[in-house]
């Protein structure tokens, strides 16, 4: 059964700061990975789309990685934004259409 | 992608009632998924739902507890039935991809019972 892990679960740092949000699975027969965002009490916004092909993908200040063989992605967020802060998830599609979620991080920029 | 719109968007209901939410989307899919989402938990996969047959649940939910209706392609609706507080969470809906293994997700319905 593939677990899905993220680290830290709760971050807060300075406005400017580079940051790196990390992501773990223990099944690396993976076709996809998607990093989401969400903000309190709302729905997921798709941030970056990995497919297993592939090694990162971008978008403005954001690049996500992924290494299949050891199991990781990162999430990098350069020179935060207080409009940054939301929780982070991280969910991986192994062979089915349901895919499994970590339980995010929850990130603070402070001005 | 898909556009997806959630009624209600937040909610506060007494326990023992029911509360009925409802998933549109502007596009024809033929899979649609309902999650629940408690408090500082991730999202756990209630049930998915094909258009024209019954909706498959996952373990630990039920068919009496989690009533779901899907009449066409591009909606459904879920209900909480026989609510308690235990209920409170952040139900979302999705939508399958298309071309690629992903899913577009609803605005989520906030649900506090009281």
């Amino acid at each position: 059964k593939q677990e899905v892990t993220q680290i830290p679960a709760a971050l807060s740092v300075p406005e400017g700061e580079n940051l790196v949000l990390n992501c773990s699975f223990t099944d690396s027969a993976i076709y996809n990975l998607q990093w989401f965002r969400q903000d309190p009490g709302k729905g997921l916004t798709s941030l970056l789309l990995i497919q297993s092909s592939q090694r990162e993908q971008t978008s403005g200040r954001l690049n996500a990685s992924l290494d299949k063989s050891s199991g990781r992605s990162t999430l990098y967020i350069a020179a935060s934004q207080p409009g940054d802060s939301a929780t982070y998830l991280c969910a991986v599609w192994g062979g089915s259409y349901i895919p499994t979620f970590g339980r995010g991080t929850s990130l603070i920029v402070h001005p | 992608s898909a556009v997806i719109s959630q009624k209600p968007s937040r909610d506060i209901c007494q326990r023992g009632t029911s509360l009925t939410i409802q998933c549109q989307v502007d596009s024809q899919v033929t899979m649609m998924f309902w999650y629940r989402q408690q408090p500082g938990q991730s999202l756990t996969l209630i049930a998915t739902a094909n258009q024209g047959s019954e909706a498959t649940y996952e373990s630990g939910f039920v068919i009496d507890k989690f009533p779901i209706s899907r009449p066409n392609l591009t909606f459904s609706t879920l209900t909480v039935s026989n609510m308690s507080p235990e209920d409170s969470s952040i139900y979302l809906c999705s939508v399958e991809g298309t071309g690629v293994e992903t899913q577009y997700f609803g605005p989520g319905t906030r649900l506090l019972v009281l």
